[in-house]
């Protein structure tokens, strides 16, 4: 049974600096993994996607790698606002049109 | 500005009653899929449907918890009898079947919020 967690569960911030947010999972063999956003009292919003046979993906000061044979997922949020305050969860799809499996996710606060 | 449409966002009821909660997919769209999160088990996948058609409910505890699309525009999520147990946020995402097939792209609601006393 595919397990994913994400460590630290929170991370607080000064306004600026980069954040480093990372995801484990037991099984490597995945479809491909997921960077979503949660904001408090909404629905979860899709961040990046990574097909098994990437290695990262960007978008804007986002960036995650994928690490599958480590079971890794980073994404990095660079020159972090107050406004990426948020939860971030990680989730991966073990094969095409599947279930995702969530992490715990990570719950930020950038300090302005 | 499409979305996903669940109501009613907060549910407060008490236990032994029955809940129903609704999801409007975004038009168009062809799976739907029902979550539950909490604090303790984190984000939990309920059901899955395709074309109306339940493909998984394994999550789903089936003594209590029933999940419906009786049209393309409507699914439903209902609890019978609710139990202190049940509180959680519930979840609707809805996506294309390419996307979904393809890629497990989905699109969530803002989710309800029940409370089971």
């Amino acid at each position: 049974k595919q397990e994913v967690t994400q460590i630290p569960a929170a991370l607080s911030v000064p306004e600026g600096e980069n954040l480093v947010l990372n995801c484990s999972f037991t099984d490597s063999a995945i479809y491909n993994l997921q960077w979503f956003r949660q904001d408090p009292g909404k629905g979860l919003t899709s961040l990046l996607l990574i097909q098994s046979s990437q290695r990262e993906q960007t978008s804007g000061r986002l960036n995650a790698s994928l690490d599958k044979s480590s079971g890794r997922s980073t994404l990095y949020i660079a020159a972090s606002q107050p406004g990426d305050s948020a939860t971030y969860l990680c989730a991966v799809g073990k094969a095409a049109g599947n279930k995702l499996t969530f992490g715990g996710g990570t719950r930020v606060l950038v300090k302005p | 500005d499409a979305r996903v449409t669940q109501t009613p966002r907060h549910k407060v009821t008490e236990m032994g009653q029955e809940v129903t909660m609704r999801c409007q997919p975004i038009l168009g769209h062809n799976t739907v899929f029902w979550y539950r999160q909490t604090m303790m088990q984190g984000l939990e996948l309920l059901a899955y449907f395709r074309n109306r058609a339940p493909l998984d409910d394994s999550g789903m505890p089936k003594d209590r918890f029933s999940a419906e699309m009786p049209d393309a525009t409507l699914a439903t999520l209902k609890i019978q009898p609710s139990e202190p147990r049940d509180s959680a946020v519930y979840f609707c995402a809805s996506g294309f079947e390419a996307e979904t097939l393809a890629k497990n792209i989905q699109y969530f609601g803002a989710g309800t919020r029940l409370s089971v006393l």
